[in-house]
């Protein structure tokens, strides 16, 4: 019973680095979903994908790109991590957009 | 700009008795509403959900009471058991074009033995 799954859990990089952060789903979902969390913030919206094929800007997507691979996998991609982007990053999915979603449990990124 | 928020951040109640945790919305057009847990290290977990054609919406243990006069909701939760503890959020759907699902901050719910 897998739901949503993130990989990796945890991840430290460089300034400058880049690197990608990988979700799937296996409940069939058609809409997915990156957010990050931080402190005092709540959960900020990335990007989301409403379809396969489709992917649109969120409320923070600046220094972040996303790839639709399939209706399973979502990815999130940093070019040139910043600081600025030390977060937990939750992926989440649901059956369509405005539907309860769920997420997975977490990439806890952390940027030099 | 519309915004979903939280009264609380810290809640603390004893083991048995019932909690409340409150929500406030600012939108006027919103009309559906979304509950989630989330606990230490985890993702947000859906409790439960309400429509705006509904006051109140009932699941195992848990109330969600909507007042859309003042624009704002609840969630009760009765017997407040230690596993009860963590990060509430309420969650509207349809906030913005470009932000989907805008959360509130979260109250954290503290059961005490």
């Amino acid at each position: 019973n897998a739901g949503v799954t993130q990989t990796p859990k945890f991840q430290v990089l460089k300034t400058g680095q880049s690197m990608t952060l990988q979700c799937a789903q296996d409940m069939n979902h058609n809409s997915m979903y990156w957010y990050r969390q931080d402190p005092g913030m709540g959960l900020r919206l990335i990007y989301y994908s409403a379809s396969e094929g489709t992917t649109d800007k969120g409320e923070v997507p600046n220094g972040y790109n996303v790839s639709r691979l399939n209706k399973r996998e979502f990815s999130l991609r940093l070019e040139s991590a910043a600081p600025s982007q030390t977060s937990v990053y939750f992926c989440a999915s649901s059956g369509q957009l405005n539907q309860p979603q769920h997420f997975g449990d977490g990439t806890r990124l952390s940027i030099l | 700009g519309e915004s979903v928020g939280l009264h609380l951040p810290t809640l603390s109640v004893q083991e048995g008795d019932n909690s409340i945790i409150n929500c406030a919305y600012s939108n006027s057009a919103s009309d559906y509403f979304i509950w989630y847990k989330q606990e230490s290290g985890k993702g947000p977990q859906f409790i439960i959900d309400i429509r705006s054609n509904m006051d109140k919406r009932q699941g195992q243990r848990v109330t969600v009471l909507l007042n859309k006069t003042v624009k704002h909701l609840s969630l009760q939760i009765a017997a407040t058991q230690p596993g009860d503890s963590a990060v509430y959020f309420c969650a509207d759907p349809y906030t913005g074009t470009a932000s989907k699902l805008t959360f509130g901050t979260g109250t954290r719910l503290q059961v005490t033995l």
